[in-house]
């Protein structure tokens, strides 16, 4: 299994630019979901989806829309980039959705830069 | 709702001494509550977890972590730091029962001296 897959690795954007963040899981994975990481921040959830077709918002939702059509993908996408979006994003996986224990497994990352 | 507090932003050690890292949480209900690795430039690979079960949970590469209810903490300890060891460390709580949802702790940097 490649497990959760993002793409790019890294991104430069002008301001008021659209992009797509990319993840992928191998694993039947119900639960994704995406965060973004800022220095002296950890890391917060974006959006997040228990399943092909439902998503809902996390903590920082504002700027970025998500969509689940497959259960393999879930892409962020980014609709007016902000200098305050530049951050570096993960996404994550977990198997099922009826239990807080579950383990989330996590990309490696994307850095984004909006210049 | 939930929330953690992780009481150092950084800790340095000497290798071979131990490790201590401070996490505390608040929860509404009974959580579950991670510990997570990230080496620079890397994503994040979990340690180790608690669910319920025994409070004192054994994680990869050495590491433990205690929990206490009456303390609301969950501290990170290895009994002698490697100099692989130096990464950022995340505590992570869950809401408990179905909320699946993840809060992180800002994280503490670990420094490991030879």
């Amino acid at each position: 299994n490649a497990g959760v897959t993002q793409t790019p690795k890294f991104q430069v954007l002008k301001t008021g630019q659209s992009m797509t963040l990319q993840c992928a899981q191998d694993m039947n994975h119900e639960y994704m979901s995406w965060y973004r990481q800022d220095p002296g921040m950890g890391l917060r959830l974006i959006h997040y989806s228990v399943g092909a077709g439902i998503t809902d918002q996390g903590e920082v939702p504002n700027g970025y829309n998500v969509s689940r059509s497959t259960t393999e993908d879930f892409p962020l996408r980014l609709l007016s980039a902000a200098p305050s979006q530049t951050s570096v994003y993960f996404c994550a996986s977990s198997y099922g959705t009826s239990g807080s224990h579950e383990t989330q497994y996590f990309g490696p990352g994307t850095r984004l830069l909006v210049l | 709702a939930q929330s953690v507090t992780q009481l150092d932003s950084h800790v340095s050690v000497s290798e071979g001494t131990p490790v201590l890292l401070r996490c505390n949480y608040s929860s509404s209900y009974s959580p579950s509550l991670f510990w997570y690795v990230q080496h620079p430039n890397k994503g994040l690979q979990l340690l180790l977890k608690y669910t319920s079960a025994a409070t004192l949970v054994k994680g990869i590469n050495g590491f433990e972590a205690e929990f206490k209810k009456s303390e609301t903490s969950f501290h990170l300890t290895k009994p002698s730091a490697h100099m692989s060891d130096a990464a950022e460390y995340f505590c992570v709580v869950s809401g408990g029962g179905s909320n699946y949802k993840l809060t992180f702790g800002k994280g503490t940097l670990l420094t490991v001296n030879p």
